[in-house]
């Protein structure tokens, strides 16, 4: 079975600090995503990767980046939190064109 | 945005009954996907439906698309209480591409 994992189920940060969100998939997958889960408003897309070290920009990209130095693992990170960014993180992966993604369980991260 | 839209928001049904779900998107697409999502959990992949296929089926379930309307709608035959979670489309345009999701739907099964 494929797996996503993702390294916390529930973060807590103060603002201003940097966060690291890690994601690992076993399953050799070009694509790699991160999306934010908020109440009313869905899934946003944060930012996606098709091969190492390549990603673009989603829809909600400002106040992220990411790193992909290695296919199986994509970081998501926040360069100085805010509370705003009190959300669900899900991390998802996929083989390829047009084929279905596989998410980990996600992370609740709070920004107090 | 280039977010899709699910109708309806919430739906509440008696098991046995069926549950139909619809999504709109905005732009043109290779597939449209179908996942499912229990509370407070990840998601989970249903069925995949392709730009030239119109129907497709996978046990209980049963989603159509029509590229011209841009829409797509998935049917749960025969409810279970174990289907109640939320409920979300997702697309893509090609190759490389990001996947895009809607909102998502509640869909509450009564028992």
């Amino acid at each position: 079975d494929v797996k996503v994992t993702q390294s916390s189920r529930y973060l807590v940060k103060r603002t201003g600090e940097k966060v690291f969100l890690e994601c690992v998939q076993d399953m050799d997958h070009e694509n790699m995503f991160w999306y934010r889960q908020d109440p009313g408003l869905g899934l946003r897309l944060i930012y996606f990767s098709y091969d190492v070290k390549m990603k673009e920009k989603g829809d909600i990209s400002e106040g992220y980046s990411v790193s992909r130095e290695k296919k199986e693992r994509f970081s998501l990170i926040l360069e100085s939190a805010s509370t705003n960014q009190t959300s669900m993180y899900l991390c998802a992966s996929s083989p390829g064109t047009g084929t279905e993604a596989f998410f980990g369980q996600g992370t609740r991260l709070t920004v107090v | 945005s280039q977010q899709g839209e699910e109708d309806p928001q919430a739906l509440s049904i008696q098991e046995g009954e069926n549950a139909t779900m619809n999504c709109s998107y905005k732009t043109s697409i290779n597939n449209l996907q179908w996942y499912r999502q229990n509370s407070g959990r990840g998601l989970v992949h249903l069925i995949l439906i392709r730009s030239n296929e119109r129907e497709k089926h996978s046990g209980r379930l049963r989603v159509t698309l029509d590229t011209s309307k841009k829409s797509s709608s998935l049917l749960i035959t025969a409810s279970r209480a174990a289907d109640t979670a939320s409920y979300f489309c997702a697309y893509g345009p090609g190759a490389n591409s990001k996947l895009t999701f809607g909102k998502g739907i509640t869909l509450s099964v009564r028992p």
